[in-house]
């Protein structure tokens, strides 16, 4: 059954310290690894899409990386406006559906 | 360019009741889907759609119903409201198929079934 896991489900940091977060996915093929954020009230806002092993991407303090069974998302010296639910979702082969993870919900205290 | 709209924002319903929530999106994208997010539970996707006149159901499909008559539109249909389909209601579009392109997402609708 394909799933995703995302870790840990809240995460409190100060500002301007780094961390990342965990997102495990277990699919039969994956066609793409997805990266959102997400305020409260508000809908998902695309960040990063990752396509195979190894690739890399990076948006300001954001950066994206993929392996075989899981995904990071670093955020180095983060800042209170980073605050926000960070979603992951995989786009299984063979199909037209995506599949989210539940989210971390990341506090940035000034 | 107004990306993903849906509407209404809020709506509340009594039990039994059927109501449709519009979405619609100008990018002419193929692709469109619903989810619900509920707490603790992430986004569950309901039924999508790889174009005008196709769709199919999703995780979560039951009280559903969804017609695609326009590339534009996608409206989602509840039948008959019941406190269990209390939540966050969200429409997405992605301009690809086959699960390859990421996913725009409308401002949400959150529905309180009493």
């Amino acid at each position: 059954e394909d799933q995703v896991t995302q870790s840990p489900e809240a995460l409190r940091l100060q500002e301007g310290e780094s961390s990342s977060l965990n997102c495990s996915y277990t699919v039969s093929g994956l066609r793409g690894l997805f990266w959102y954020r997400q305020d409260p009230g508000k809908g998902p806002e695309f960040l990063f899409t990752l396509y195979s092993a190894g690739e890399e991407k990076e948006k300001e303090r954001l950066k994206a990386t993929l392996t075989k069974k899981e995904s990071f998302l670093h955020i180095t010296a983060p800042k209170p406006e980073d605050s926000a639910t960070y979603l992951c979702a995989v786009g299984p082969s063979g199909t037209y559906k995506y599949i989210f993870g539940t989210g971390t919900r990341l506090k940035v205290l000034a | 360019n107004a990306g993903v709209t849906q509407t209404p924002k809020f709506q509340v319903l009594k039990t039994g009741q059927s109501m449709t929530l519009q979405c619609a999106q100008d990018m002419n994208h193929e692709y469109m889907s619903w989810y619900r997010q509920d707490p603790g539970m992430g986004l569950r996707l309901i039924h999508y759609s790889v174009g005008a006149g196709i769709t199919d159901q999703g995780e979560v499909p039951n009280g559903y119903n969804v017609s695609r008559s326009t590339t534009e539109d996608f409206p989602l249909r509840l039948l008959s409201a019941a406190p269990s389909q209390t939540s966050v209601y969200f429409c997405a579009s992605s301009s690809g198929l086959a699960a390859y392109n990421e996913q725009f997402f409308g401002p949400g609708t959150r529905l309180t079934v009493l």
